[in-house]
């Protein structure tokens, strides 16, 4: 199996822009997770789906960050407009729900808002 | 709030030295306890894990202590080597309810020195 696979690895945009992040569970698992890694804040939980459902959102900052999951394969963060202090490295993890919740990270993405 | 506490936050040790990283928790609810290990550049990845309804439990030089009266459980790191430098998390959830979300420490650097 590849893994969670997340693109892109990096990305650099302007403050203002729209930045949207991508995620690909591991083939089978029902539950995706979001989080946001920084020095200050540590491993923040944004988001996580159940069978595509969002379950809790209560960790999204504000209401520039939006997520959704289409199908059970794929989903996505999206940021608009950004700003520098959304700088940091997201990760994307999954699932099998039920389980003992081992969650499969990806490698991240790490994102830098000028 | 900080579901669970961890400390210290940072940890420099001797090769073949013993690593000792401490977790405290509030909610009883909470019946899974997993270490995640993340290297530099990479997502965390799964330690080891604990139940409550063990005291102990060891992997190779890695072993969980679980006070479950005290709410407290650790990562000892045995034999400590370099290349066990990395940064530790401990986590706790309550997958027996149905949420598979979990509530992260705030992370050990470790550092092991050759």
């Amino acid at each position: 199996d590849a893994g969670v696979i997340q693109s892109p690895r990096h990305e650099v945009t302007e403050m203002g822009q729209e930045v949207t992040l991508r995620c690909k569970p591991i083939s089978g698992h029902n539950s995706l997770f979001w989080y946001r890694q920084t020095m200050m804040r540590g491993l923040e939980l944004l988001i996580y789906f159940n069978n595509n459902v969002p379950i809790d959102d209560s960790g999204m900052p504000e209401d520039r960050f939006s997520a959704k999951m289409p199908n059970a394969s794929f989903s996505t963060l999206k940021i608009q407009p950004s700003e520098p202090r959304d700088s940091a490295v997201y990760f994307c993890a999954s699932s099998l729900r039920g389980q003992a919740s081992e969650q499969y990270f990806g490698p991240g993405t790490r994102l830098t808002v000028t | 709030q900080q579901q669970v506490k961890q400390s210290p936050q940072s940890l420099i040790v001797q090769k073949g030295g013993i690593s000792i990283i401490n977790c405290a928790y509030e909610n009883t609810a909470f019946d899974y306890f997993p270490w995640y290990q993340q290297f530099p550049g990479k997502g965390p990845a799964l330690l080891i894990a604990i139940r409550p309804d063990v005291s102990e439990k060891k992997e190779g030089r890695f072993t969980i202590s679980f006070n479950k009266s005290a709410k407290q459980f650790s990562l000892h790191i045995m034999d400590s080597q370099p290349g066990d430098s990395a940064t530790y998390f401990c986590a706790a959830s309550r997958p027996q309810t149905g949420a598979n979300n979990l509530f992260f420490g705030t992370g050990t650097r470790l550092t092991v020195i050759p």
